[in-house]
């Protein structure tokens, strides 16, 4: 049974790019939650995706935005990349709001 | 909003020796409570958590934890640790009726031979 997959792994941008990175929820999982977390400090709530749908956002500007797909996948865009967008960006998914599996995430590197 | 404080940035242990990681949050209220392992370059693996009934919760690779609701506290404990348990370890809160994991910063264990 594959767990959360996240793509890319690693990914080098350009300040001002835009990025997508990409999540494949575990298998039953219906819900996705996307987290950023910078060098040496704990993950940061970004967003989470049910039904297709934004149903809670953290404290991140618009430049954050978010998809799920009907087949419960999801994508995390960010605008106008900024250098201090460089972190590790983790995908979690759940069927309910106590049993979140994590995937491995991709690193983000703005230069 | 919730808030997790983990006390000790950095625990170094001997190997066979046991270890306990300091985690406490903010609010009183009814909270989910969670203890996540970090190995470098990789995600987050889940070792325990805490939803509700018996106080001392045990988890994965033989660590446990127990809840404190007077002192808000979920401390992480194992009785013997092994080189391989070197990680970052992070502990988390939510609440039943919000959807995030709030994290705190994370506490670092080396453990040497």
């Amino acid at each position: 049974d594959a767990g959360v997959t996240q793509s890319p792994t690693h990914l080098i941008k350009t300040r001002g790019q835009q990025v997508t990175l990409r999540c494949s929820p575990k298998s039953g999982h219906d819900t996705v939650s996307w987290y950023q977390q910078a060098l040496g400090q704990g993950p940061q709530f970004i967003f989470q995706y049910y039904e297709e749908e934004e149903r809670q956002r953290g404290n991140f500007p618009d430049r954050f935005s978010g998809h799920q797909f009907p087949n419960y996948s999801s994508e995390l865009n960010v605008n106008a990349l900024l250098l201090g967008d460089s972190a590790l960006y983790l995908c979690a998914s759940s069927s309910n709001n106590y049993g979140y599996t994590f995937g491995s995430g991709t690193r983000l590197t703005v230069v | 909003a919730q808030s997790v404080t983990q006390l000790d940035s950095q625990v170094p242990v001997f190997e066979e020796a046991p270890v306990e990681l300091r985690c406490n949050y903010s609010s009183s209220v009814s909270v989910y409570l969670f203890w996540y392992v970090q190995y470098p370059n990789q995600g987050l693996q889940l070792l325990l958590k805490y939803l509700s009934g018996s106080t001392l919760v045990k988890g994965i690779n033989g660590f446990e934890a127990e809840f404190n609701k007077s002192q808000t506290s979920f401390h992480l404990r194992k009785p013997s640790v092994h080189i391989s348990d070197t990680a970052e370890y992070f502990c988390a809160v939510s609440e039943p009726n919000d959807y995030k994991l709030s994290f705190g910063a994370g506490t670092t264990v080396t453990v040497r031979a």
